[in-house]
């Protein structure tokens, strides 16, 4: 069955630390991976997505992502957190041009 | 540029009542259109998606129906609310053919009393 799995549901990470938000899919082939970010009543706005070549994929807000086939993964990443970025970030992937499945999401806090 | 519009923001609206929630898409033509579902606490549920006028596919039964009257205009509908319905809802589209990004509107807030 194709799916996304984001293992935590929320975490909280000091101002300045670095940040790792995981996500796991599941899918015969390599899909297209995504990575939004919902701020409270707002939206989604992308911020980095996958679709083949270097696996390493940069986005806005400094934010980053590795794809990694053999770990069927698309971690988010960044090094250094700032109070702003506390929000809900969602991991997706399409199989297909009229589908995109989301994550439950990861609610991320950021403390002073 | 393209850009996404949904409207209204927020919404309240007793049970039984109809529903109707409007998304228009500018600066692009043929898109596929998407209506999302966010109830409180859980991640998005694809409720529809359009690839053309008058092509709708629903990925969910359920009380609510979509229609698409013109290219650029999405339509989410419902004859009669139900308390489960509530929720965030947001409109998307992306270009025509495999490997558009999504984008999303800023979404409506539809309570249920």
């Amino acid at each position: 069955a194709q799916s996304v799995t984001q293992p935590d549901i929320h975490i909280t990470v000091s101002e300045g630390a670095s940040l790792e938000l995981r996500c796991n899919y599941s899918y015969g082939a390599t899909p297209y991976l995504f990575w939004y970010v919902q701020s409270p009543g707002q939206g989604l706005q992308l911020l980095l997505k996958y679709f083949s070549g270097d696996t390493l994929v940069q986005g806005i807000k400094g934010f980053e992502a590795e794809f990694k086939r053999s770990q069927s993964s698309f971690n988010l990443r960044k090094p250094s957190v700032h109070w702003s970025d506390a929000a809900e970030y969602f991991c997706a992937f399409s199989p297909g041009a009229n589908n995109l499945f989301f994550g439950t999401g990861t609610r991320l806090t950021v403390i002073p | 540029s393209q850009t996404i519009h949904q409207w209204p923001a927020t919404l309240v609206q007793p049970v039984g009542s109809p529903l109707s929630l409007e998304c228009t898409v500018e600066g692009t033509s043929n898109p596929n259109l998407y209506w999302y579902r966010q109830a409180a606490g859980r991640g998005l549920q694809l409720l529809f998606y359009s690839v053309g006028i008058g092509q709708i596919s629903s990925e969910v039964p359920q009380n609510l129906s979509a229609s698409r009257p013109q290219d650029r205009q999405f339509i989410l509908s419902s004859k009669k609310l139900l308390l489960s319905d509530s929720g965030f809802y947001l409109c998307a589209w992306t270009p025509r053919g495999r490997g558009g990004g999504y984008t999303f509107g800023s979404g409506t807030r539809l309570t249920v009393v």
